[in-house]
């Protein structure tokens, strides 16, 4: 199984691009990339999820390198509710779709 | 529109006694459904899924059982707790089986073993 190494935490300030990085250098060619949160004391939430190509959806943007063997999560303007933990992760290949979750990144946004 | 019930929220309970979490899913048939625990400080950690009625599979030995009486309900039992089992449990269901098998989760149940 893939594994991934992210930095331990990061800060950002409140209206300013938040950019977490990734590392998955041992991703296998049909495993996506897939990025959640965790907010304090709440269940994790899903953000993206891509394959090969750079994805986009309302809460952030994914850039995944073209040896995909890192990627980026991007939120374009961070608010104080983006504070989490950030975890990236890569698909387990099998039916029942496991999820394997590391450390992830605590991103703090400040004003 | 689909959601995911957790309950209770926070549970308190002696060493020795039993458990019983619950989680039921709404507004979707036949989904996978997974136990995760996390401990403090820590990240998720998998302990069950299952692909269907009566189907459980255990990631890792533990005091821990679950079962899945019902197309969308699943339960996670202990007969007898012990300190190591506190943690926050988590829940979660997968949307969809096509691209991408999104993994959706519950509000969670903060489990103190004293």
């Amino acid at each position: 199984d893939a594994k991934t190494t992210q930095p331990t935490s990061m800060d950002c300030a409140e209206g300013r691009a938040a950019n977490l990085p990734c590392n998955h250098s041992t991703i296998s060619g049909n495993e996506y990339v897939y990025w959640y949160r965790q907010i304090h004391s709440q269940g994790p939430q899903y953000i993206i999820h891509g394959l090969k190509n750079n994805e986009t959806n309302e809460m952030a943007s994914l850039i995944i390198t073209e040896d995909r063997k890192s990627s980026t999560l991007i939120l374009p303007h961070a608010t104080l509710r983006d504070t989490a933990v950030y975890y990236c992760i890569v698909r387990v290949k099998g039916g029942y779709n496991k999820l394997i979750f590391g450390a992830g990144t605590r991103l703090a946004v400040h004003p | 529109s689909q959601t995911i019930h957790q309950w209770p929220a926070t549970l308190v309970q002696p060493v020795g006694s039993p458990l019983s979490l619950e989680c039921t899913v709404e507004g979707t048939s036949n989904p996978n459904l997974y136990w995760y625990r996390q401990a403090a400080g820590r990240g998720l950690q998998l302990l069950f899924y299952s692909v269907g009625i009566g189907q459980i599979s255990s990631e890792v030995p533990q005091n821990l059982s679950a079962s899945r009486p019902q197309d969308r309900q699943f339960i996670l039992s202990s007969k007898k707790l012990l300190l190591s089992d506190s943690g926050f449990y988590l829940c979660a269901w997968t949307a969809d089986r096509g691209r991408g098998n999104i993994q959706y989760f519950g509000a969670g149940t903060r489990l103190s073993v004293l």
